[in-house]
């Protein structure tokens, strides 16, 4: 089974500063998608941006950006430019092939991100 | 795109009471699925639906919880004879393919609080 670490429980960085979150994950497998998800306060979960294992290429959505590793299956997301209303929880997620199940999407604990103004 | 519903926000029950808590889907999603969260923890996969037929049941689904998608629309998750460790957010997602790209939509959750 797929694990997958988040081994900062809370960051805080200063608004307009960057900040990175770190995830690392286990697996077996060559083929796999991985995601961050951000959760705000109450709010419901949305994705952030995903990256699939086989583009070395690697992902950016605006001001967020991964660092892709896939040797040392390591996943962290840079926030540039932090802003008040990136205060969240961010989980880093790991998505099999297949995509189905238990096997679909498996969850980190979390980082607490806080943002100082 | 409506996204993902779910209802109650909320629900306060005492021990031992049932309860049932609701999942509207994004439309064209054929890929349910119901997840648990407690509190500083990520969420847990619970059960899936591919359409009408559920897949997929984690160790986690006691046999005191049962899922149900009938016509492969809405889904809902019954637990019986509630205990305090069921205290936990209840989330639902949605998926559009098969394929492990595709990303999960969530719903908002219903917090569940067993007294």
């Amino acid at each position: 089974a797929q694990t997958v670490t988040q081994s900062q429980p809370e960051m805080s960085v200063q608004e307009a500063e960057t900040v990175t979150l770190s995830c690392t994950y286990d697996t077996s497998e060559s083929d796999y998608y991985l995601f961050w998800y951000k959760q705000p306060p109450s709010r419901q979960m949305i994705l952030v941006i995903r990256q699939e294992a086989y583009k070395q290429q690697n992902a950016t959505e605006n001001r967020f950006s991964v660092n892709f590793q896939k040797a040392a299956k390591s996943f962290s997301l840079k926030i540039s430019d932090s802003q008040l209303g990136d205060a969240a929880m961010y989980f880093c997620a790991y998505r099999s092939p297949t995509g189905g199940g238990a096997d679909g999407l498996t969850f980190g604990k979390g980082t607490h991100l806080i943002i100082q103004p | 795109d409506t996204g993902v519903s779910q209802n109650p926000r909320h629900k306060i029950t005492k021990r031992g009471q049932n309860v049932t808590f609701r999942c509207d889907p994004i439309s064209e999603h054929n890929r349910l699925y119901w997840y648990r969260q407690t509190l500083g923890q990520g969420p847990e996969f619970l059960t899936y639906f591919q359409n009408e037929a559920q897949l997929e049941k984690s160790r986690l689904l006691s046999d005191r919880f049962s899922a149900e998608r009938p016509k492969g629309s809405f889904s809902t998750l019954e637990i019986q004879r509630t205990e305090q460790g069921d205290s936990a957010m209840y989330l639902c997602a949605s998926s559009l393919t098969e394929t492990g790209n595709s990303p999960l939509h969530f719903g908002n959750g219903t917090r569940l609080t067993v007294t």
